[in-house]
């Protein structure tokens, strides 16, 4: 089974842009979560999509939103960029386990 | 506040040096809790869930226990490859066990 795909896996961007990150979950996956990791914080869940609709959601400011599309596929965007949103984000499918399974993540830098 | 913290940062084995990874937690009403590794610029990698004290699950050189306030990764005879951060992460309520809150990690440096 192929694995979880991210893209782009790398971004440059300014401050003030705004930027979507797409994730592909494994085949048969329904749930999608997204994740920031960063040195100073390590990893912060962001929220999480299931049959495209939010089903959890962490502490990040309404400049991070997502949605899910039919065949499951996330995509996750932030608006207003700023410094501190410089990270890996990482994207997490589970299936009928409760484990997630990540993907390589993309890596955005904000300048 | 439901807090997930590892000990200890970073630890330099020696190949075939046996040790211990810790990972403390204070949730109300544990659910499970999961064990990544995480290679440098990858995404983490599952290891193992554990959903009661008491429970153990083993893989090849690594075998990750549980009790009521801590849960252990025990590694044996370590290869260099074993080099990785370790993170464990604990699910969060309410929610399912998508929404986790993740320790900042054990990074293991395994030295030939």
């Amino acid at each position: 089974k192929a694995g979880v795909t991210q893209t782009p896996r790398y971004l440059i961007k300014t401050r003030g842009q705004q930027v979507t990150l797409s994730c592909s979950p494994i085949s048969g996956h329904r749930s999608v979560s997204w994740y920031q990791q960063t040195p100073g914080q390590g990893l912060q869940f962001l929220f999480e999509y299931f049959s495209e609709t939010q089903r959890n959601k962490g502490n990040f400011p309404g400049r991070f939103s997502g949605r899910q599309f039919s065949n499951s596929r996330s995509e996750m965007n932030v608006s207003t960029l700023e410094l501190g949103d410089s990270a890996l984000y990482l994207c997490a499918s589970s299936g009928p386990g409760d484990e997630q399974y990540f993907g390589p993540g993309t890596r955005l830098t904000v300048t | 506040e439901d807090q997930v913290t590892q000990s200890p940062e970073a630890l330099r084995l020696q190949e075939g040096e046996s040790s211990s990874l810790n990972c403390s937690y204070t949730v109300s009403g544990l659910r499970g809790l999961f064990w990544y590794r995480q290679d440098p610029g990858k995404g983490p990698e599952f290891l193992f869930t554990l959903y009661s004290a008491g429970e153990e699950k083993e893989k090849e050189r690594l075998k990750a226990t549980l009790t009521k306030k801590e849960s252990f990764l025990h590694i044996t005879a370590p290869k260099p490859e074993d080099s990785a951060t370790y993170l464990c992460a604990v699910p969060l309520a309410p929610g399912g066990y998508q929404k986790v809150t993740f320790g900042t990690g054990t990074k293991l440096q395994v030295i030939p």
